[in-house]
This record gives C-alpha cells, structure tokens and sequence, in this order.
C-alpha cells in the first residue's frame, strides 16, 4: 500500500522555466509534508516543508502548494538552474507518536541548459 | 564535518552472511533512524531510537534485522543471513528531536551476491 506515491519517475524542465512537481498521499492522518532532495551516492538533503494548517509555504526559489481536500501536494522550483537537476523525493509525517516518514518513490529532475 | 557519517560505504557479501552497518549521527542529535532504499524506490523506514524509549521496530522487514543504538549515540545495524532481497542503499538519519527535521547521511549501498 503506497501511502506516498510520485507518480512522474521523471521530468525535464528547460533551464530558466518553471519545475513542478507533485505528490499525491492516501492517509489522512499526515500533518506535515516535506521535500527532499537527492544527488548520486549521498544521502537526501531537506529542501522544504509544510505543515497542514498551512496551504502554501515559500522558500527562496522553492515553494511548496498543500491541497487538503485533494490531499496532494506540488513542488515549484522556479527558476530552474542545473544545480537542480536531482532525485526529488515527497514525505509526510503522521500526527502524533508516529515520527517515521513515509516517502514517495521520487521524481528525478534534470534540468536542460 | 558535523553531518551524519555512515560506514561502510559499499558492501559486497554472499548470501547467508551477517553484516554490520554503521551510523554516527549529528552530536547532540536525540533520534536516529533507519530506512533502506531497494532499486527504483522510495525511502522505507526500518527503526527509529528516540533518546531512552523503547525504539519503533514497526518497520523492520524480519527479525533476521535487529539495530542498536549504544550510549544514545552510534548505532549499529545487523542483518542476519542475509538474503538477495537485502541488497539496497542503508541510509541512517539523526534530527534533534522526534519531530524536528531528519538529516540523512551518505547511505550504505549492500550487495547480497
């Protein structure tokens, strides 16, 4: 039962354009969502996240939409620069006592010069 | 550096064999987790240690999977007779608290020949 599930293995944005990408999740108990990122051979690097009382938090170039009702959730990078180019990864985290994230499967970036 | 360190870095073993992976997490970090990260796929939680408790296990595959986390600090990862299905990137995480942001380290890639 995928809970967290990126449905796009892949996306190609032209450098300067807009990225976007979604997350969709299943368990209406998450309450807080966030957003990682992946280079080659190291470990995810936290970009952003949101809590659930929030419907939109910005970061820089980053900023992150929540829909509740629809219970997903985008990633807009813009612009977008190579050093974006990465494996992006969706999580959400369960209220209360439960403090595993639950991530998607990932979307890997690749952002053309 | 200050980040979570991981070691190894790549394993090759043969099947029916036990390794020890290793992580050290942030200083002064109270959790640590597990998740493992099979070909294609998302990040899967294996084992959280939140300070004294007792730690979440909900995740562990089998019970040929056991982790430690020894003075509230290091913590260890043991896969007993290890099967083909094991092979996948170990990746240990710390943050400060259990509901704080988790900080990932390099990973462990196991080979299960």
């Amino acid at each position: 039962d995928q809970q967290v599930k990126q449905n796009s293995p892949s996306l190609s944005v032209q450098e300067g354009r807009i990225s976007i990408l979604n997350c969709d999740y299943t368990n209406s108990m998450f309450d807080y969502f966030l957003w990682y990122k992946k280079y080659p051979a190291e470990g995810p690097t936290f970009l952003i996240s949101i809590s659930s009382i929030k419907d939109k938090n910005e970061d820089g170039r980053f900023t992150v939409f929540l829909n509740k009702s629809a219970k997903h959730l985008s990633l807009h990078i813009v612009p977008s620069q190579p050093g974006d180019s990465a494996v992006y990864f969706c999580a959400a985290r369960a209220i209360q006592g439960a403090q595993k994230l639950v991530f998607g499967q990932g979307t890997r970036l690749t952002i053309n010069p | 550096g200050a980040g979570v360190s991981q070691s190894p870095s790549n394993k090759v073993t043969e099947k029916g064999k036990d390794v020890e992976l290793r992580c050290d997490p942030i200083s002064g970090h109270t959790a640590l987790y597990w998740y493992r990260q099979s070909l294609g796929q998302g990040l899967e939680f294996l084992i959280y240690f939140q300070g004294n408790s007792a730690p979440d296990k909900s995740g562990l595959p089998s019970d040929r999977f056991s982790a430690e986390r020894t003075g509230g600090s290091v913590s260890t990862l043991t896969i007993q007779r290890t099967q083909q299905e094991d092979s996948a990137v170990y990746l240990c995480a710390s943050s400060f608290g259990g509901q704080d942001t988790q900080y990932f380290g390099p990973g462990t890639r196991l080979t299960v020949l």
